[in-house]
């Protein structure tokens, strides 16, 4: 079974500057998916970001990126420019691909994004 | 994006009772869907998967009795927790996985279950 760790449980940052989570996993697997999702107080999973482990490129979207490290089964989430919107809760996810797919998540970090 | 509709959003019920939830997929074919339980401030602990036509497979602990999933077609699958008890309370998050975008999760809005 494929284990995801996330090491911080609440982070606290200034609006407008960055914040970096923590995630690691442990799987035997070298093709598979990791992703970010973010909950905020109304409680609906929304992806923020995904990449796929065949990809060395960190994947990027607006202002999140990934520092993905596949031989140190690490996948860190970068939140730049932070605003009072992103004011959630982080999870760290895990997916194989193929049939048996389905997503593994970590315990998840709260990010609080202060005025 | 795709839309993930669950319903109902809250639901009260006594002891004893059972609580249908529904979880459709709006503008996709969902052959796979994951039902979650989700405790305050804690994780998605995945609770069973269900194949459209197929029995679900359940995830171990999880009371397949208790908790019954039918996916009866590809954009419709209901959790039914039966004989409900308050450590039943917890909220219920479904998402489905689009055939044509096949890493992807589309979640639903949740439900919180309380049982009194």
């Amino acid at each position: 079974a494929q284990t995801v760790t996330q090491s911080q449980p609440e982070m606290s940052v200034q609006e407008a500057e960055t914040v970096t989570l923590s995630c690691t996993y442990d799987t035997s697997e070298s093709n598979y998916y990791l992703f970010w999702y973010k909950q905020p107080p109304s409680r609906q999973m929304i992806l923020v970001i995904r990449q796929e482990a065949y990809k060395q490129q960190n994947a990027t979207e607006n202002r999140f990126s990934v520092n993905f490290q596949k031989a140190a089964k690490s996948f860190s989430l970068k939140i730049s420019d932070s605003q009072l919107g992103d004011t959630a809760m982080y999870f760290c996810a895990f997916g194989l691909t193929g049939t048996d797919y389905k997503l593994s998540f970590g315990a998840g970090t709260t990010v609080t994004v202060r005025a | 994006g795709a839309v993930v509709s669950q319903h109902p959003s809250r639901v009260i019920c006594k002891s004893g009772t059972s609580v249908k939830i529904e979880c459709r997929s709006l503008d996709f074919q969902a052959t796979t869907m994951f039902w979650y339980r989700q405790f305050p401030k804690k994780s998605l602990m995945l609770m069973a998967t269900s194949n459209e036509g197929s029995k679900a497979t359940y995830e171990q602990g999880v009371e397949k009795d208790k908790f019954l999933i039918n996916h009866a077609s590809l954009t419709l699958s209901t959790l039914t927790v039966t004989s409900a008890h308050p450590e039943d309370s917890s909220f219920y998050i479904c998402s489905a996985r689009d055939s044509l975008m096949n890493e992807k999760l589309f979640f639903g809005s949740g439900t919180q279950l309380s049982v009194l």
